[in-house]
């Protein structure tokens, strides 16, 4: 298997712009977590999916940010209006869930955020 | 709530001596305890976990790590660092039946020779 893929590896945008982030995780891996990364909060999660439906997303910070996961095999977060705070490395995770247990979880490789 | 503390946010090593990364955790229930290593501009790769059973655990590269209940602590180890090493290190937890991993601060490894 590729792993989790995640697109774009870099994206720089103006601030007031919309931002599409796009994951497709491992295949037969049922859950699906959003990540960011910054050098002040470090890793936080943002929100994850169980067999495509939105578990938890107290991680989100406002709603300027939607996440949606139309099928097994693939995630958005979008970013609407960005912002230069928003600025951070976003990751892609994926598992499998089975009744209460999980394997461990596996990274893309991540999308550097730029707003400028 | 559950969290975790990395003692530690750099690490400087001199290549072949013992690497030690700190890890305490806190947890209502009985944890599942990670290790992740990132390398510069890539994903988080899984380095080892704790889950059940021999507390002693063996990972890729080396890496081993002690879950230490009474400590509240799982500490990373290597005995001889190699260049390769340099990186940043995370350790993680999580409920048993459950998926939100929570992540500590990191830990910058750097490897001189």
């Amino acid at each position: 298997d590729a792993g989790v893929i995640q697109s774009p590896r870099h994206e720089v945008t103006e601030m007031g712009q919309e931002v599409t982030l796009r994951c497709k995780p491992i295949s037969g891996h049922n859950s699906l977590f959003w990540y960011r990364q910054t050098m002040m909060r470090g890793l936080e999660l943002l929100i994850y999916f169980n067999n495509n439906v939105p578990i938890d997303d107290s991680g989100m910070p406002e709603d300027r940010f939607s996440a949606k996961m139309p099928n097994a095999s693939f995630s958005t977060l979008k970013i609407q209006p960005s912002e230069p705070r928003d600025s951070a490395v976003y990751f892609c995770a994926s598992s499998l869930t089975r009744g209460l247990m999980n394997t461990e979880a596996f990274f893309g490789q991540g999308t550097r955020l730029t707003v400028v | 709530a559950q969290s975790v503390t990395q003692l530690g946010s750099h690490v400087s090593v001199s290549e072949g001596a013992l690497v030690l990364l700190r890890c305490n955790y806190s947890s209502s229930v009985p944890p599942y305890l990670f290790w992740y290593v990132q390398y510069p501009n890539q994903g988080l790769q899984l380095l080892l976990k704790y889950t059940t059973g021999a507390t002693l655990v063996k990972g890729i590269n080396g890496f081993e790590a002690e879950f230490k209940k009474s400590e509240t602590s799982f500490h990373l180890t290597k005995p001889s660092a190699h260049m390769s090493d340099a990186a940043e290190y995370f350790c993680a937890v999580k409920k048993a039946a459950g998926n939100k991993l929570t992540f500590g601060g990191g830990t910058r490894v750097l490897v001189k020779p």
